[in-house]
Formats: structure tokens, sequence, C-alpha cells
């Protein structure tokens, strides 16, 4: 059959207001998050992370919330700038069931498509 | 420090062939991983290997393969090409502290176009 491409959620904001990017994870197993920037023809840039024992973080303009009750992580970006401009996306590392690490996996979500306006 | 580099950039193939990319990981990260990246599927993690082993793997058929070397450069194949395998491959690279995820940085990735 065809295959269907994702629909990425869009955020659309003016310069100099803040973003909050949503995302929401599946696994209460998952003890590491990271937000990444993806710019058209580049790889995944880090931004943040955080992990399962800390609820917030903060970098330079930008704070990592992680709620483990709901399951859902935020990434709010202040002062945004045109060069914000980009495909963000959350991901986590999941434990394997049998209760170890998972090594180098990640598993990241859809991403969203923020486009700052100036 | 320079990031992590990945040779070719570009590359087009047809149907039934076979092709290798390569991974230079950041100076000191031992742990390389490789993801797909579709615009149907979006990022896959294909598997992730460390001190020439591969430690994990993902939900890929037996044509993706990868190898690692004793400098921690890594490889990837992907033999008997299928239209669906045209995607970003994208390599990271980590340290390693025991059972610890660290943070994976990515290199640019390889556009890959199978005809």
């Amino acid at each position: 059959g065809e295959s269907v491409g994702l629909h990425l959620p869009t955020l659309s904001v003016q310069e100099g207001d803040n973003s909050i990017i949503n995302c929401a994870y599946s696994n209460s197993a998952s003890d590491y998050f990271i937000w990444y920037k993806q710019e058209s023809g580049k790889g995944p840039q880090f931004i943040i992370d955080i992990r399962s024992n800390m609820d917030k973080r903060q970098g330079q303009r930008v704070t990592v919330l992680l709620n483990k009750t709901v399951k859902h992580l935020s990434l709010q970006i202040a002062a945004t700038q045109p060069g914000d401009s980009a495909v963000y996306f959350c991901a986590e590392n999941n434990k394997a069931h049998a209760g170890g690490t998972s090594y180098g996996k990640l598993t990241f979500g859809q991403g969203t498509i923020l486009t700052v306006h100036p | 420090k320079a990031g992590v580099t990945q040779t070719p950039r570009y590359l087009i193939k047809t149907r039934g062939q076979q092709v290798t990319l390569s991974c230079s990981p950041i100076s000191g990260h031992r742990s390389v991983s490789w993801y797909q990246q579709t615009p149907g599927q979006g990022l896959q993690f294909l598997f992730e290997y460390f001190s020439e082993t591969q430690r994990n793997k993902g939900n890929f058929p037996g044509r993706f393969s990868g190898r690692q070397f004793s400098n921690s450069r890594s490889e990837m194949n992907v033999s008997t090409l299928e239209l669906g395998d045209s995607a970003l491959y994208l390599c990271a690279s980590s340290l390693v502290s025991g059972i610890i995820q660290e943070t994976q940085y990515f290199g640019p990735g390889t556009r890959l176009l199978v005809l």
C-alpha cells in the first residue's frame, strides 16, 4: 500500500515570544530523556537532557520539564528567535524488558515543527 | 573537538545493490548508534556498537548489518537494496559509563536514494 508520511504537529510563534513544545512518552521505565533540534539537511542537534530523578533542568534559554506521573515532557524556549525554527524531537531511553539497560537505543517522538516569524 | 562525521553525504543506488556507510565518532566516544530517518516512520534505531561488539539491535531485517573497528569507527551495510531503504542514515556517538545512557551526538547523516 501507499505509505503515509507522519503529520507533524506545528507551532508558529512571533520572534521574542516564549515557545513550549510538548511530548508524551509511553514507557514508564524510561529514565533518560533528550531534546534535539533538527534543521533541514542536518542531523539532530543536542539541546538539553534530563534524567528521571529530576523534574526540571535549565539551559541557555531552554528549560525541560519532566512529569513522570503523566509521562509528559516539555521544552520551553525563551525569547524565541528565527534561528530556532526547526523540527524538535524528544527522545527517551527505554530499558529492556529484562530489566537491563537498552544500550545506545533512543526512541524518538514524531517531532514538532517550530516556525518563528520575525 | 571535531563532531561526528559521516561519509558519503549523498548516495544513489539501484535496487538489488549493496551499500556501505561510514561513521567516525567524536574522539573518545566508544559507543556508536545508527538510526534510519524517513518521512513515514521518523527516526528508528538500527543498532549500537561498543568495543567492536553489537550490543543492541532494532527491528530491521538482516539485510542491515554493521561493524565497529578498534578505533571506534563504524560502518553499516545494507545488502539487496529496496526502494523503501531510501532514507537519511544517521550515526550518533556517546561516551560510555557503565549502564548509564550518555548523551548521543549525531552526525550530518548520509542521504541514500534507491532507484
